[in-house]
C-alpha cells in the first residue's frame, strides 16, 4: 500500500496567516490526490481533488498543487472557520490511504 | 441534494458483529461507489473497503479481509457494512463515503454523518 506522510503534525497560525501543509506519498502517484478539511465531530469534507482542482463550493483561498510523491495545500488568508484537521489521501491506487493529518489550531 | 445517511449508535460486546447501514438520496444510488472509512477517537482516517452498488462487487483493505461484509440492497438505496470478531480497537466512528471516478484519480465527495461504534464488554 503506497503510504501518505503528511508534515507538520499541527500548526499554529492567527486569521488572516497564510499556512501550507505538504503531503508527501511513499511512491509516485501522478497528480491523483485529495484533499479534505475535517472539523471536530463532522464528518470529512473534500476540499481538492485531481491535487489542485478545488470542488464545488471550497472558497478560492485553498489551493493545492504538486505531482509524483510531493505535494502541498495552502490557505492564502486564513479564516476563523478554517481552523480543523487536514488529511490527504492518495487517489492513483487502490487501497486508498490517507495521510495522519495536520491541525490547524487558533494562534 | 446528495445524502447519505446512517443509521445510530451502536456499543457490542468483544466477538459480536456490527452491521451499520448507510441510506443514500439526491443521486442514483448504483451509479457511484460507496466506501466505508473508520476513525477512532483522535486518530486519523482508515479506508475499510469499497463496494459497487450496482454489482455488487465488493474490494476490502488487507486489514480488514475476512472480518468485513459490504453489501446493498438497491430497492432501498442502502448500504451496509458488517464487520464481526469485534474487539476492543474496533471502537470508532464508522463513515460511509461516495467514491467517485474524476480524470482517473478516485475521491470521497459526500459522507455521512458517521456511526460511533463502542466495543467494550
Amino acid at each position: 500500500d503506497i503510504q501518505m506522510t503528511q508534515s507538520p503534525s499541527s500548526v499554529s497560525a492567527s486569521v488572516g496567516d497564510r499556512v501550507t501543509i505538504t503531503c508527501r506519498a511513499s511512491q509516485g502517484i501522478s497528480s491523483w490526490l485529495a484533499w479534505y478539511q475535517q472539523k471536530p465531530g463532522k464528518a470529512p469534507k473534500l476540499l481538492i481533488y485531481a491535487a489542485s482542482s478545488l470542488q464545488s463550493g471550497v472558497p478560492s483561498r485553498f489551493s493545492g498543487s504538486g505531482s509524483g510523491t510531493d505535494f502541498t495545500l495552502t490557505i492564502s488568508s486564513l479564516q476563523p472557520e478554517d481552523f480543523a484537521t487536514y488529511y490527504c489521501q492518495q487517489a492513483n491506487s487502490f487501497r486508498w490511504t490517507f495521510g495522519q493529518g495536520t491541525k490547524v489550531e487558533i494562534k | 441534494q446528495v445524502q447519505l445517511v446512517q443509521s445510530g449508535a451502536e456499543v457490542k460486546k468483544p466477538g459480536a458483529s456490527v452491521k451499520v447501514s448507510c441510506k443514500a438520496s439526491g443521486y442514483t444510488f448504483t451509479s457511484y461507489d460507496i466506501n466505508w472509512v473508520r476513525q477512532a477517537t483522535g486518530q486519523g482516517l482508515e479506508w475499510m473497503g469499497w463496494m459497487n452498488p450496482n454489482s455488487g462487487n465488493t474490494g476490502y483493505a488487507q486489514k480488514f479481509q475476512g472480518r468485513v461484509t459490504m453489501t446493498r440492497n438497491t430497492s432501498i438505496s442502502t448500504a451496509y457494512m458488517e464487520l464481526s470478531s469485534l474487539r476492543s480497537e474496533d471502537t470508532a466512528v464508522y463513515y460511509c463515503a461516495r467514491g467517485r471516478s474524476v480524470r482517473g484519480g478516485y475521491y470521497f465527495d459526500y459522507w455521512g454523518q458517521g456511526t460511533l461504534v463502542t466495543v467494550s464488554s
